[in-house]
């Protein structure tokens, strides 16, 4: 079992709200990476980080914004939510090698109202 | 353009027999391949990957998977199905082109297995 958690796991709140999704991980790990997913279905990166300082942009363009200040720890803003944020959000890390393999947190499941 | 695809949304297998997850890909050079699990609510959980070497890898909870460049395939495996491996699974490789460093995944397959 990988060591990368995610809080809350489970959020319902209400239409305009400032939410921070956390994630942290204890591996030492360079490399982060924030993931939505509609249930079951396939995951689109929104955003990821290369170390302290670096954030990026992922493939689906997305609303909420991220920062690296501290190595384990990549927390997730959305400024004013809405209901199209309602989704599952995964945290995933991978050390700075060629294979690159990524372990994953439990995801946060976030409902707007 | 690097990809993967899953061509099965659902597989369905009975208990005790083969099963088999399809898994094609489509890279600029030697390609690292990846397989996931995802249970209900939960994150997804690493199961096994190809970097070079033996074409048949093994991994967690009994599953392997073959790579075939000739087909540019990665299919998943396991000898005898438990009704526990339902779950969703996901095919995925290494983006080897953008310098984002990132993983591309498939569409997932989900797997049910019967009693």
């Amino acid at each position: 079992e990988a060591d990368i958690y995610q809080t809350p796991r489970y959020l319902v709140i209400g239409t305009g709200k400032k939410i921070t999704l956390e994630c942290s991980q204890t591996m030492g790990h360079d490399k982060m990476y924030w993931y939505q997913q509609d249930p079951g279905m396939e995951l689109h990166l929104i955003h990821y980080s290369y170390g302290v300082n670096s954030t990026e942009k992922g493939d689906l363009s997305s609303e909420s914004t991220v920062s690296r200040i501290r190595t384990e720890h990549f927390p997730l803003t959305l400024e004013s939510a809405r209901p199209s944020h309602t989704s599952q959000y995964l945290c995933a890390s991978s050390e700075f090698q060629i294979s690159d393999t990524q372990y994953f947190g439990p995801g946060t499941r976030l409902t707007v109202l | 353009a690097q990809s993967v695809a899953q061509p099965e949304d659902q597989v369905n297998v009975a208990e005790g027999n083969p099963l088999t997850v399809k898994c094609t890909y489509s890279v600029s050079g030697n390609p690292y391949l990846f397989w996931y699990v995802q249970y209900p609510n939960r994150g997804l959980q690493f199961l096994l990957k190809y970097i070079t070497g033996d074409n048949l890898v093994k991994g967690s909870y009994g599953f392997e998977a073959e790579f075939n460049k000739s087909q540019t395939s990665f299919h998943l495996k396991k000898p005898s199905a438990l009704v526990s491996d339902s779950a969703l699974y996901f095919c995925a490789v290494r983006d080897m082109v953008s310098s984002a460093s990132k993983i591309i995944f498939g569409s997932g397959t989900r797997l049910s297995i019967r009693p």
